[in-house]
């Protein structure tokens, strides 16, 4: 069964700054890794994407992200946080399954900006 | 309107009641999705419609069904809901049920009393 992990909960980070969410996934063979992002209120929008091809993907808002396949690992960076980007993020993987594209979700990282 | 759009935004309701959720696609997408997503949990898949037939159903118990009766609308129809059913109902859909990005709605926050 697929399955992601998001270990952070929570990160804060000062206006400026660097940014790395990380998110770790298990799945049977090559999975379609996904990052959305939630502002409160709202549903949820696609940052970035990977299906196959070169490892390093960019995405919207500045946002890119990197396959490492021998980690089972996606995850995404920016490396000058903005005040909007405060916001809760997901990683999620997707692939074919008897009923098509199931995407699976992390519980989320919920972002705090400092200014 | 442009992309996915969710009625009513909020909905309150008592366990006795009967009410409708209703999802608007204007992508020409062909599958939809309902999605359930719960303080600290992670985003549940309920329902997979492609289109209009039904190719997924979670384990959703049977006080929620849902309805599609055409591409561009999903509806999910509640009753004798639970508290714990109070959620954000997400829908989402996509060109096909294959690898396609989904694209989401706002969502309807629903209390139940």
């Amino acid at each position: 069964a697929q399955s992601v992990t998001q270990p952070d909960i929570h990160i804060t980070v000062s206006e400026g700054a660097s940014l790395e969410l990380r998110c770790n996934y298990s799945y049977g063979a090559t999975p379609y890794l996904f990052w959305y992002v939630q502002s409160p209120g709202q549903g949820l929008q696609l940052l970035l994407k990977y299906f196959s091809g070169d490892t390093l993907v960019q995405g919207i808002k500045g946002f890119e992200a990197e396959f490492k396949r021998s980690q089972s690992s996606f995850n995404l960076r920016k490396p000058s946080v903005h005040w909007s980007d405060a916001a809760e993020y997901f990683c999620a993987v997707g692939g074919l399954t008897g009923g098509g594209n199931k995407l699976t979700f992390g519980t989320g990282t919920q972002l705090k900006v400092e200014l | 309107e442009t992309g996915v759009t969710q009625t009513p935004r909020h909905l309150v309701m008592g366990m006795t009641n009967k009410k409708s959720l209703k999802c608007e696609q204007h992508l020409g997408h062909n599958a939809m999705y309902w999605y359930k997503q719960s303080a600290k949990k992670p985003l549940e898949l309920m329902f997979v419609y492609s289109l209009e037939e039904r190719v997924e159903n979670n384990s959703v118990p049977s006080r929620f069904s849902p309805e599609c009766p055409n591409s561009s609308h999903l509806f999910l129809h509640l009753h004798t809901l639970q508290p714990e059913d109070s959620a954000l109902y997400l829908c989402a859909s996509s060109q096909g049920t294959t690898t396609d990005t989904q694209y989401f709605g706002p969502g309807t926050r629903l209390t139940v009393l």
